[in-house]
């Protein structure tokens, strides 16, 4: 199973709503990492996991919380976002975060509006 | 600014046709990747090319990597309308996971 998922596909919210997306591998990944990319544009680094621990955190905003329950699984928490965090977010995995350079699979994403 | 910049930012040829693209960046890096994304979906990770390596092959895909010139390039052989994506390349300098993306370009492949 070389897939990552992500859900949901879609999800629009309110300035005061409180939403999750997650995400899943299944290849025995040890690296994950949410990225944020808007239209036309690179995909950004948010956050790096690393053996479930938060090795990276690119200066993201705290209503952006990152969680890794376990290997397999990687959550980004949203609360009170402006509409200018509406983007695609992007979920990674990758062998492992260190210098062997394995590349990274990604997620179909989830398209966020924020109203 | 971001570590990679990419040539053309758009790219139109026509099926059966070569696409090159360059990818230039900064500082010293362990490897360089290439990703490919179609519209609004995720990315891809088409090949990784190492500092110590020269050029790669991956069917239709070849990459070279000048270390001393600090730039890449992706040809796509004999092009087909499927390949119309926005192309990245990737650079990971060994900062623990931190791979910095390039601005792309968007390759339009004409049937």
């Amino acid at each position: 199973d070389t897939e990552v998922t992500q859900t949901p596909k879609h999800l629009v919210m309110g300035m005061t709503n409180k939403k999750s997306l997650k995400c899943e591998q299944h290849m025995g990944h040890r690296a994950m990492y949410w990225y944020k990319q808007k239209a036309k544009k690179p995909p950004e680094l948010m956050f790096v996991y690393s053996y479930e621990k938060l090795s990276i955190n690119e200066s993201v905003p705290s209503r952006f919380s990152p969680e890794c329950p376990n290997s397999s699984l990687l959550n980004l928490h949203l609360h009170a976002l402006q509409p200018e965090d509406s983007a695609l977010y992007l979920c990674a995995s990758s062998q492992d975060a260190g210098t062997s350079g394995s590349g990274q699979y990604f997620g179909p994403g989830t398209r966020l509006t924020v109203t | 600014s971001q570590q990679g910049e990419e040539d053309p930012q758009a790219l139109s040829i026509q099926e059966g046709e070569n696409a090159t693209m360059n990818c230039s960046y900064k500082t010293s890096i362990n490897n360089l990747q290439w990703y490919r994304q179609n519209s609004g979906r995720g990315l891809v990770h088409l090949i990784l090319i190492r500092s110590n390596e020269r050029e790669k092959h991956s069917g239709r895909l070849r990459v070279t990597l000048d270390t001393s010139k600090k730039s890449s390039s992706l040809l796509i052989t004999a092009s087909r309308a499927a390949d119309t994506a926005s192309y990245f390349c990737a650079t990971d300098a060994g900062n623990a996971g931190k791979s910095t993306f390039g601005d792309g370009t968007t390759l339009t492949v004409k049937p």
